[in-house]
């Protein structure tokens, strides 16, 4: 089985300007997310799509972030402008199942390193 | 009080060497709990749900504890490649979904 895809891996830019990531997941799994980490902490949820609807995006940022789901399968993550406190790795996770049958666990990419400068 | 704690450590503790971690979580109506392990610079991985009656899995032990709202992960006889950051997972219905939140992690490192 493949895992979930995240491109690219390293990403630097200077502050104000865009960025966009992109997140293949697991195949079937209907639930995506996307977590940003900052280093030391633990993954903070931006925003959590069931196939192409979002289910909850109360931490993203909407004033500069944007995500999206399109066909409910690939999913991309826009930051737009980037400032410095952005730096941080952005990581994709999906789940098979969501719902009153339970959690499955999130399986992750590899995340995508965005250095803001 | 922060949804879900963890002590960020790190703890030091030489091979062999049995180390135990807490996570505790402020929501009592939390339904699920999960460990993962995440090494540096690398995503982390699922090491081992957490279920009610407490499980094993070779020398992972995890248990749940309701009453006082923490879940524990017991490692024995730890090993080098065990060190590692231990990120507990919490899952609670929220308006119709499953809402889940990270710990900050706790870090190990194990020493010769």
């Amino acid at each position: 089985e493949a895992g979930v895809a995240q491109s690219p891996r390293y990403k630097i830019i200077e502050k104000r300007q865009s960025v966009a990531f992109w997140c293949n997941p697991i195949s079937g799994h209907a639930t995506l997310y996307w977590y940003q980490q900052i280093l030391g902490q633990g993954p903070k949820l931006l925003i959590q799509f069931q196939n192409n609807g979002v289910v909850d995006d109360s931490q993203l940022p909407k004033d500069r972030f944007s995500a999206e789901r399109l066909k409910g399968v690939d999913s991309t993550l826009k930051i737009q402008p980037a400032k410095l406190e952005d730096s941080a790795v952005y990581l994709c996770a999906s789940s098979s199942r969501q719902g009153a049958a339970g959690v499955s666990p999130l399986h992750f990419g590899n995340g995508t390193r965005l250095t803001v400068t | 009080r922060k949804e879900v704690e963890q002590d960020p450590g790190p703890f030091n503790v030489p091979e062999g060497a049995t180390v135990a971690f807490n996570c505790t979580y402020s929501n009592s109506a939390s339904q699920s709990f999960f460990w993962y392990r995440q090494d540096c610079r690398k995503e982390p991985k699922l090491l081992m749900s957490v279920y009610s009656s407490g499980n094993e899995d070779g020398r992972f032990t995890a248990q749940l504890n309701r009453a006082s709202q923490y879940i524990s992960l017991l490692i024995r006889d730890s090993k080098l490649s065990d060190s590692a950051t231990y990120l507990c997972v919490v899952i609670w219905l929220n308006t119709g979904f499953q809402k889940l939140v990270f710990g900050t992690g706790t870090r190990l490192l194990v020493s010769p």
